[in-house]
């Protein structure tokens, strides 16, 4: 199985601040990396797909890059509903993975 | 708007089957991948399988000997089926589609429902 790891598990920032959080793959994917959010209580939420595609609706504040093992997740000038844990997945190859997530919280 | 959710029992009983339902509203099971993804507590997120709308399945070695997953077009629902449970099966099930062509990623999900295994 491909093995996700996330970086760091754990943030604080503040809003209108600029954080990146990156996942690293244990062999290389290509471009078959996910970003989801999540909120106690609530769904999963797609926010990119393949490394850079939106999904239509989220913010633009929002975008993804990297390619083979290295990814990031950039969100740009944080805002309270920010404030989530992050995920990424790949799809390369089966079993689908996910990373252990990173928790995004408010300083 | 894609509309998912889980239902079935919320315990279940040691080395009994776990089975789960999820109901797709505003849209169809034809032509589309539907999976399974569980949470348990202080864990990762684990995929469990997918059904493709014509009954196809794929799932994930670790749990393969114990899965079963199926489609039903006409109710708009399909299900997920886990035998010999254990604590270990403790967790909160996801359903998400799955999309396969222009990219590759789970684009609406449930909203979770927890599932304890204890006598």
């Amino acid at each position: 199985d491909i093995q996700m790891t996330q970086s760091p598990s754990s943030l604080s920032a503040s809003v209108g601040d600029r954080v990146t959080i990156t996942c690293r793959a244990s062999q290389s994917i290509d471009g078959f990396l996910n970003w989801y959010q999540y909120k106690p209580g609530g769904a999963p939420n797609l926010l990119i797909h393949s490394t850079v595609h939106l999904k239509r609706g989220v913010s633009t504040r929002f975008s993804g890059s990297g390619d083979g093992t290295d990814f990031t997740l950039t969100i740009d000038d944080l805002q309270p509903e920010d404030f989530a844990t992050y995920y990424c997945q790949q799809c390369k190859t089966f079993p689908l993975t996910f990373g252990g997530g990173t928790r995004l919280e408010i300083k | 708007q894609l509309q998912l959710q889980e239902s079935g029992p919320g315990l279940a009983q040691p080395s009994e089957t776990l089975s789960l339902t999820c109901t797709v509203s505003g849209g169809s099971l034809k032509s589309y991948y539907w999976s399974w993804i569980r949470k348990p507590p202080g864990k990762e997120l684990e995929w469990i399988g997918y059904v493709y709308y014509n009954g196809d399945t794929n799932y994930n070695p670790s749990l393969k000997s114990r899965v079963a997953m199926s489609a039903d077009m006409s109710k708009d629902q399909f299900s997920l089926k886990l035998g010999s449970v254990t604590a270990a099966d403790t967790a909160v099930y996801y359903c998400a589609r799955y999309i396969r062509g222009a990219g590759y990623y789970l684009d609406y999900w449930g909203q979770g429902i927890q599932v304890t295994v204890s006598s």
